[in-house]
């Protein structure tokens, strides 16, 4: 139990573009979901926690017009980088927090997406 | 001061080693506490959770918790290469905090035949 898809898991795009990753649990409902972002050999550092059907909560320092968050449903979130640019490759991954009440402080994680900006 | 302080290593053990990872933190409010693995490129994977001072086991996998002293570690067994990986660990408040998790820094784990 507890997946989560995140797709796609590898995207090249050109500078200028606008790139969309979703991401989905697949066998239980996210009330919450989170946006991460990792540089190379760093560990995660949180962008946005998503709450379905409500705005998301930017973490200080991430410009919410240029990483556009919308949780839609309870299965599914999705990050569109805005006119993206070489600055904004990356690693992206998802997570979502647990249903039942302990796991409620569990995150479950997505296998990633790897954003190439050129 | 970080709130989670992991050693990044790396750290390089022969297989079959008793590895040992290890986080201190220093904000009394954390309550849960959590492991994951993470493979190169890949997502963080959930290995072990425990929300109360003392031990819980899972196969070869150990995980400690000291809430007196603000220390956590992850003991794994019989190390294989395939558990080469970066281990993170993980913290929550609970309650509203909607379960955001504070990160340690990595630590990167060799395991070498």
């Amino acid at each position: 139990g507890a997946v989560v898809s995140q797709h796609p898991s590898r995207v090249i795009c050109k500078s200028g573009t606008s790139v969309k990753i979703e991401c989905r649990s697949l066998d239980f409902q996210a009330t919450t979901m989170f946006w991460y972002r990792q540089f190379p050999k760093k560990s995660l550092m949180l962008m946005a926690t998503s709450n379905e059907g409500s705005k998301a909560t930017y973490e200080q320092g991430v410009e919410k017009d240029k990483f556009l968050i919308n949780h839609a449903s309870l299965t599914l979130s999705t990050l569109t980088v805005t006119s993206a640019h070489p600055e904004d490759s990356s690693f992206y991954i998802c997570s979502a927090r647990g249903e039942r009440e302990l796991a409620k402080n569990i995150q479950y994680f997505g296998a990633g997406t790897r954003l190439s900006v050129l | 001061q970080k709130e989670v302080e992991q050693d990044p290593g790396p750290l390089s053990v022969p297989e079959g080693a008793i590895v040992s990872l290890n986080c201190t933190y220093s904000n009394s409010a954390f309550q849960y506490f959590m492991w994951y693995r993470q493979y190169s490129r890949k997502g963080p994977e959930l290995l072990m959770y425990t929300y109360s001072s003392g031990n819980k086991e899972d196969g070869r996998f150990t995980a400690q918790v000291d809430k007196s002293s603000k220390y956590i570690s992850l003991f794994i067994r019989d190390s294989q290469p395939s558990d080469s990986a970066t281990y993170l660990c993980a913290m929550s408040h609970g309650g509203t905090s909607y379960g955001k998790l504070t990160f340690g820094q990595g630590t990167i784990l060799t395991v070498h035949p």
